[in-house]
């Protein structure tokens, strides 16, 4: 499994856009980059994933560079409710090989 | 949607009882996982399975037993409870093809004292 790393923590207010950058230079040509959400007292939950390029859903855009060695979640007009962990996961069938997740970005949106 | 449950939510037990989780998924997925979280830090894995009868150590196994006899039980065993076992655990599920996501149970509280 790919290695990932990213900030430890952000901080942001609403209505701003926010980006993370993660980093997974050994990524695999068969991984997939997948971002999930936890609130606390929560399990994580499933953002966006994505192969290559963009990916656009309703909640967040994933942006892949060409290389795949890093990718960005971006989360458009932030609100108090967004705050969260994110975690950055880079792998191809989850399970295959020890699955873990890192510390993850402690999102912190401010009024 | 139930597609993944704990139980117990929450529990509390002494020093060197025997404590068990239970985690019961309804997709016939074949992987399950689980992992503890501690109080203001990220998720460790403890044990994970990819199939009946198939099991694999994590990050942090010791401890801890496992077993997986049907593939949508993953029981998760303190066999003598220690303090330091005093964490959030969460069991998770996943399906056998390149880019299947994770599903999360909602966590077991355990507190040993």
């Amino acid at each position: 499994l790919a290695k990932t790393t990213q900030p430890i923590s952000m901080d942001s207010y609403e209505g701003q856009e926010v980006n993370i950058t993660c980093s997974h230079n050994n990524i695999a040509t068969n991984d997939y980059i997948t971002w999930y959400q936890q609130f606390p007292s929560q399990g994580p939950r499933f953002i966006i994933q994505g192969y290559k390029t963009k990916v656009t859903n309703e909640v967040a855009s994933l942006f892949i560079p060409a290389d795949r060695k890093s990718s960005t979640l971006s989360l458009p007009r932030v609100s108090l409710s967004d705050t969260a962990v994110y975690y950055c996961l880079v792998g191809d069938i989850p399970g295959r090989r020890a699955l873990t997740f890192g510390s993850g970005t402690r999102l912190q949106v401010q009024p | 949607d139930a597609g993944i449950t704990q139980s117990p939510r929450y529990k509390i037990t002494e020093t060197g009882r025997q404590v068990t989780l239970m985690c019961h998924q309804t997709w016939s997925h074949s992987y399950m996982f689980w992992y503890r979280q501690d109080l203001g830090h990220g998720l460790r894995l403890i044990y994970y399975s990819a199939a009946a009868d198939i099991t694999d150590k994590g990050e942090v196994p010791d401890g801890y037993v496992v077993s997986r006899s049907k593939t949508e039980n993953f029981p998760l065993t303190l066999e003598s409870a220690t303090r330091s076992q005093t964490s959030v655990y969460f069991c998770a599920s996943s399906g056998g093809q390149a880019g299947n996501t994770i599903y999360f149970g909602e966590g077991s509280w355990l507190t040993v004292v």
